[in-house]
């Protein structure tokens, strides 16, 4: 595998469901971000995780829970969804350089889900 | 607060023509601009990074502008193909968080 990998590519699930989203990162970068793509909308950034820590929560819901077990794995964790939440999921990596330098970030191919 | 702003929202032009897509940006704060492409249905290929301190960025047939004072970015497309009809996004890092801010994107038709 290479590049940044993302499964399932497809999900529908009920409301109710408890379901989890996964990426993993196959080129040693050190920053991991979950963003949401609504048709017609702008990228909306989710979470970033740097160094395995969570440094940015743009105020996302509680029913996503992000997961980085570690600098080449990111998890989204997905309860209790709304229909609104049906979007594109992308996973994104970058090196963080010294100083907190973000540089360019690398996509997966995302997850398109669909809450019924 | 960055805005950023992708006109037009849609173009449709016939195979071999140049031609010229638009990224503005409200604050000249940026680290870095950068320009992907998306396919349908598809996660996002970086076409090209633009540092603050570059004026212009080359890739093939594809060259990016970027006039932080007026607060501009073209992606220019050279002999245009089929091949290069999809979502063009422009997405800027700013210099306080460094998160990226992104445009709505210009959907792109090369008709053969």
């Amino acid at each position: 595998e290479t590049g940044v990998t993302q499964t399932p590519r497809h999900l529908v699930m009920g409301m109710t469901n408890k379901k989890s989203l996964k990426c993993e990162q196959h080129l040693g970068h050190n920053a991991m971000y979950w963003y949401k793509q609504s048709a017609k909308k702008p990228l909306e950034l989710m979470f970033v995780y740097s160094l395995e820590e969570r440094v940015e929560n743009n105020s996302v819901p509680s029913r996503f829970s992000p997961e980085c077990p570690n600098s080449s794995h990111l998890f989204l964790h997905l309860h209790t969804l709304q229909p609104e939440d049906s979007a594109l999921y992308l996973c994104a990596s970058s090196q963080v350089a010294a100083g907190a330098a973000y540089n360019e970030q690398f996509f997966g191919p995302g997850t398109r889900l669909t809450v019924l | 607060k960055q805005e950023v702003t992708q006109i037009p929202a849609a173009l449709s032009v016939p195979e071999g023509e140049n031609l010229v897509l638009n990224c503005s940006f409200t604050d000249s704060a940026i680290y870095n601009l950068q320009w992907f492409r998306q396919d349908p249905g598809k996660g996002l290929t970086s076409l090209l990074l633009i540092q603050s301190s570059q004026r212009e960025q080359t890739s093939g047939r594809l060259n990016a502008s970027l006039d932080k004072s007026s607060g501009r970015s073209t992606l220019y497309i050279a002999a245009s193909q089929p091949g290069d009809s999809a979502t063009y996004l422009c997405a800027v890092m700013g210099v306080s968080n460094y998160q990226l801010i992104w445009g709505a994107g210009t959907k792109l038709i090369i008709k053969p």
